[in-house]
């Protein structure tokens, strides 16, 4: 099973609101990454957590803020969000940070800012 | 800096035809690995194969085979008998060491009935 869920899968929000997006895989991954995908392009990575520690942040605004409650979990905390950040916003897990090993995507959560 | 090449932006084939999607990259790097990502329009990223660069052996998975050169740094995707649920957008990418992925900028595959 590779399986990583996300919700919810789509979310409208306003710039002054403050919304949680949720991710999980039971698979013992200990590497979970959020990324942030504008249409027509690739994914872009955003951070990574590695034994639920934040170990890579791409100098990600702070309006976007990353948690890890646990190995399972991943939220990704929205706050004063401009429209521009509209995207669809991926999670992935792998075994473990450092490894090389193969990324799982979940399908993702459908953002629009207005 | 890697960069990963995609220069077929969108292809069509009709269905049960084989068709290859090409690929480049550019490293200094001798140990890492390639794979190919399908998105369909439900937009979930799925991997189709992953290719290790100390392996000569290309990968296959059923329909999909990639064409791995080293030397040309060359890793190009090839789907035999394409069906209709192939249609997707393809991205090539590169991970090294330190685990980030570098994606192309992808081609769009349409499978004509």
């Amino acid at each position: 099973d590779t399986e990583v869920t996300q919700t919810p899968k789509h979310l409208v929000m306003g710039m002054t609101n403050k919304k949680s997006l949720k991710c999980e895989q039971h698979m013992g991954h200990r590497a979970m990454y959020w990324y942030k995908q504008k249409a027509k392009k690739p994914p872009e990575l955003m951070f990574v957590y590695s034994y639920e520690k934040l170990s890579i942040n791409e100098s990600v605004p702070s309006r976007f803020s990353p948690e890890c409650p646990n190995s399972s979990l991943l939220n990704l905390h929205l706050h004063a969000l401009q429209p521009e950040d509209s995207a669809l916003y991926l999670c992935a897990s792998s075994h473990y940070h450092g490894g090389e090993e193969t990324q799982y995507f979940g399908p993702g959560t459908r953002l629009l800012v207005l | 800096a890697q960069t990963v090449t995609q220069s077929q932006p969108e292809m069509s084939v009709q269905e049960a035809e084989t068709v290859t999607l090409s690929c480049t990259y550019d490293t200094s790097e001798n140990n890492y690995y390639l794979f190919w990502y399908k998105q369909p329009p439900s937009r979930q990223m799925i991997l189709v194969i992953r290719q290790e660069a100390y392996k000569q052996q290309n990968a296959t998975e059923n329909r999909f085979s990639v064409n791995f050169q080293k030397a040309a740094k060359s890793f190009s995707l090839k789907i035999s008998d394409s069906q209709l649920g192939d249609t997707a957008m393809y991205f090539c990418a590169f991970m090294s060491r330190d685990d980030k992925i570098i994606f192309g900028k992808g081609t769009r595959l349409h499978i004509l009935p």
